[in-house]
């Protein structure tokens, strides 16, 4: 994972609180996504960015979600206030291959449990 | 949206032996993906195989983009490659986000 640095690797907080997941890619790519794994959904899109634009943010599940990517070099996903069906693992990816094709590589992801 | 199914779900292997998994989708893509998820929960990139065949050691991967299908075959299989596999596609050539199946839960036992 020493493409896409994730932080923090685990966090474990109480409903109501802020939660906010950071992600620093490598550089070279134009495109940043944010997934979320969960047992019983699977991988599932929330949001990705083209040359740090928000594109499509019809994956994220509701308005406690929101998603900033100030530069290309940084990006963050919070939660505010986060509930317990927050709890997942929360993944970042960039295109990172072809020129043109969407080739992703992953962080190591950051594991949430709300309590 | 494309639909994207693996099967199996779930296969136990015995070390040494081989194994296929499949990636059925519902649409014409441009864009698939192979993934091993190992038990610690890192994604891994195998093959960006939109068409053809590729082979990467003791892996490899064939899609029929016509027919709408994928292959993967691990051969000769080892306890490290327990673990998932996701299959991952997209319509769209560019920067579009890619579509993940359930995965194929493999555990390879010595």
């Amino acid at each position: 994972d020493a493409g896409v640095i994730q932080s923090p690797r685990h966090e474990v907080t109480e409903m109501g609180q802020e939660v906010t997941l950071r992600c620093k890619p490598i550089s070279g790519h134009n495109s940043l996504f944010w997934y979320r794994q969960t047992m019983m959904r699977g991988l599932e899109l929330l949001i990705y960015f083209n040359n740090n634009v928000p594109i499509d943010d019809s994956g994220m599940p509701e308005d406690r979600f929101s998603a900033k990517m100030p530069n290309a070099s940084f990006s963050t996903l919070k939660i505010q206030p986060s509930e317990p069906r927050d709890s997942a693992v929360y993944f970042c990816a960039v295109n990172a291959g072809l020129s043109g094709a969407n080739v992703l590589t992953f962080g190591a992801g950051s594991r949430l449990t709300v309590l | 949206g494309i639909q994207v199914e693996q099967s199996p779900p779930d296969l136990i292997l015995q070390e040494g032996a081989n194994s296929t998994l499949r990636c059925n989708f519902s649409d014409s893509v441009n864009n698939l993906q192979w993934f091993h998820q190992n038990p610690w929960g890192q994604l891994i990139n195998l093959f960006y195989i939109p068409s053809g065949t590729k082979q990467n050691g003791r892996l490899s991967a064939t899609t029929v983009a016509t027919e709408r299908y994928s292959l993967l075959y691990i051969s000769s299989s080892q306890t490290t490659d327990s673990g998932v596999y996701f299959c991952a596609v997209v319509r769209n050539s560019g920067n579009t986000p890619l579509v993940f199946g359930k995965g194929t839960r493999l555990s390879v036992i010595a």
